[in-house]
């Protein structure tokens, strides 16, 4: 199973554009890369996902090297109320293998983000 | 739709004691899972369902047990509670042609 490593903790300042890398060296020809953000007291919220190349949707960019051994979750712009845990979870979420459904999280990044 | 609900949000219980967690979920989901947070840590897997009548251990499975006997429920089980259980407890589930999970809000158990 792919074993992700994320920063512990990044500081960034409103407006800028926050980039969290997460490296995955064993990925496996079945798994995709989902990104997660948590608030405290509340449950994981899905962000944006992908397999290769370049995903974009209304909150992030995820880009994603063509061997696949990493990937860096892209928030641009950000304010206060993107203080918050991010996690990389890289898995066969669409379970066609053996390890279906063994979804592991990593230890996610804190992000910081100060006025 | 009420989307992932878990019962109860809080507990405390007496090392020694058992209880169940309850997660429903009203998206006709096949798969659920349960997971534990430490403060200040990741989630870690105990154990996960990829459909009604099956389950499977994930990374941290002893001294919990679990049962999908209805699609739309996962219930996790504590035999006999340790102070090392005191977590927060999240429940997700997904559709399986998808990969976003959704969780629900969290129980919060503390073991005396």
């Amino acid at each position: 199973l792919a074993k992700t490593t994320q920063p512990i903790s990044m500081d960034s300042y409103e407006g800028q554009e926050v980039n969290i890398t997460c490296s995955h060296n064993n990925i496996a020809t079945n798994d995709y890369i989902t990104w997660y953000q948590q608030f405290p007291s509340q449950g994981p919220r899905f962000i944006i996902q992908g397999y290769k190349t370049k995903v974009t949707n209304e909150v992030a960019s995820l880009f994603i090297p063509a061997d696949r051994k990493s990937s860096t979750l892209s928030l641009p712009r950000v304010s206060l109320s993107d203080t918050a845990v991010y996690y990389c979870l890289v898995g066969d979420v669409l379970h066609g293998s053996s390890n279906t459904g063994k979804l592991i999280f990593g230890q996610g990044t804190t992000l910081q983000v100060k006025p | 739709n009420a989307g992932v609900t878990q019962t109860p949000k809080f507990r405390v219980l007496k090392t020694g004691q058992s209880m169940t967690l309850l997660c429903a979920q009203d998206m006709n989901h096949e798969y659920m899972y349960w997971y534990r947070q430490d403060p200040g840590m990741g989630l870690r897997l105990i154990h996960y369902s990829v459909g009604e009548g099956t389950t499977a251990k994930g990374e941290v499975p002893d001294g919990y047990n679990v049962s999908r006997l209805k699609k739309q429920n996962f219930l996790l089980g504590l035999e006999s509670a340790a102070p090392s259980q005191t977590s927060v407890y999240f429940c997700a589930s997904s559709y399986r042609n998808t990969g976003e999970l959704f969780f629900g809000e969290g129980s919060r158990l503390t073991v005396l």
